[in-house]
Parts: C-alpha cells; sequence; structure tokens
C-alpha cells in the first residue's frame, strides 16, 4: 500500500544545530508540504513544492529551508535550531487535481533544547 | 487572504449527546474546497470530508453529518449521538483555486466523557 513516512518520530537537539527531518512518500504525488503544529496556531505551512526541482515559501518559512530532487522525498532542513521551533512536523502529498485531499504523515515531534 | 476561523476552541459532551463544530471561513475566490480532519489521540491526521463551493447538499456519513452554507461562509460539522472515541482535535481547513494549499484552522479539541 502505498503511504507517507517520516523519520525520525522524535528528535530532540541543541540550539544552533542543523537539524532535517525526513519525509518521503510513495504515493507518486507531485505536491508535498510541511507544516508545523503548535497549541493555539493549528497547522501553519511551512513549505511547499509542486514538483521536482519546485520548492516554495508557506507562511512560517524563516528559519526553515527544503529541496526536491525527486518526487518521492520533501526533506526539511532547520538551518540553526531554535527553541521556538519546538514543534510536532507533518509532511503531507496530494495529487496534482484540484479536488483530492492531502495525505499527512505520522508527524515528528521536534524539541530544540 | 484566505482564512477559517474554528471559535471552539474545547468542547466537551457527555455520551451519546448531539454535539456541532463550527467552521468559518473567509475567501475572496468563488470557487474553492472546504475540508475536515480529524486527528485522535495518537496524533495522525484522518481526513473525514470534502466539499467543493459549487455543491451546498449537505452531506450525512452514518453518525456524522456536514452543513455547507455559503451564504454564511460556513461548514459546520455535526456528529449524532457522539462516542467515546470520537474524542479528537477537528481541524476544518480551505483550498482556494490558485494552488493547492490548505488554510487551517485552529482547530476544536472535542472531548466525549463516558
Amino acid at each position: 500500500d502505498a503511504e507517507i513516512t517520516q523519520s525520525p518520530r522524535h528528535k530532540i537537539t541543541e540550539t544552533g544545530r542543523q537539524v532535517t527531518l525526513a519525509c518521503h512518500q510513495t504515493w507518486n504525488h507531485n505536491n508535498m508540504f510541511w507544516y508545523r503544529q503548535d497549541l493555539g496556531h493549528g497547522l501553519r505551512l511551512i513549505h511547499y513544492s509542486y514538483g521536482v526541482q519546485d520548492t516554495n515559501k508557506g507562511e512560517v518559512s524563516d528559519g526553515y529551508s527544503v529541496s526536491r530532487s525527486n518526487t518521492e522525498d520533501l526533506p526539511l532542513t532547520l538551518e540553526s535550531a531554535a527553541s521556538s521551533q519546538t514543534s510536532v512536523y507533518f509532511c503531507a502529498s496530494s495529487d496534482g487535481t484540484w479536488s483530492s485531499e492531502q495525505f499527512f504523515g505520522p508527524g515528528t515531534r521536534l524539541t530544540v533544547l | 487572504a484566505q482564512k477559517v476561523t474554528q471559535a471552539q476552541t474545547e468542547i466537551s459532551v457527555v455520551e451519546k449527546e448531539d454535539v456541532t463544530l463550527d467552521c468559518v471561513y473567509e475567501t475572496r475566490d468563488t470557487t474553492y474546497y472546504l475540508f475536515w480532519y480529524k486527528q485522535p489521540p495518537s496524533g495522525e491526521l484522518v481526513f473525514l470530508i470534502r466539499r467543493n463551493s459549487f455543491d451546498e447538499q449537505n452531506e450525512i456519513s452514518g453518525r456524522y453529518s456536514w452543513n455547507f452554507q455559503k451564504s454564511t461562509s460556513s461548514f459546520n460539522f455535526t456528529i449524532t449521538a457522539s462516542q467515546v472515541v470520537d474524542s479528537a482535535v477537528y481541524f476544518c481547513a480551505l483550498r482556494e483555486t490558485s494552488g493547492s494549499r490548505l488554510t487551517f484552522g485552529e482547530g476544536t479539541q472535542l472531548t466525549v466523557n463516558p
């Protein structure tokens, strides 16, 4: 069965370190997204991609970057982790049709000390 | 800019009660999609329903029903005869014509007590 996975599921890091969160989908979807979930804010879009070599900034992109070198993966990098980036991170994917829902990964809980 | 408001942060009911979760949205587009997702205590996000802006028919799926009213920009979700397993955070989301991005509301934490 097709799926979307995230790794690691839990991560503790220190302020200033570079961290990369992996997202891998086997749906063959063109669209991939990264969200962060914080209490009182719902899910907020960090970055998204509509295909290989395409990346776009979302509403909370500062301090994050992504790259899309193939269809299956969209890794999210925190260039210099800050305590404000402690959050739960969700990756999602969808096909190119306007009506399609997004399928979400299980989430990564990141703690920055 | 688009916006989704879920004014109810937390709702607590007793099992078998009916409960309605409110969702109000703002958009300049005339064509758009609305979604509901469920996030149980285990943390994953589960898709429940989509509705496009041209279809104002209410939908029922078992104990779940959705009321879409374009005139009031609302897409409310009702659970009939609630059960403990319905306890979760529920998110409403909006996608406009341009692009595939979703704008989420802040979510409503529903607790169903036995």
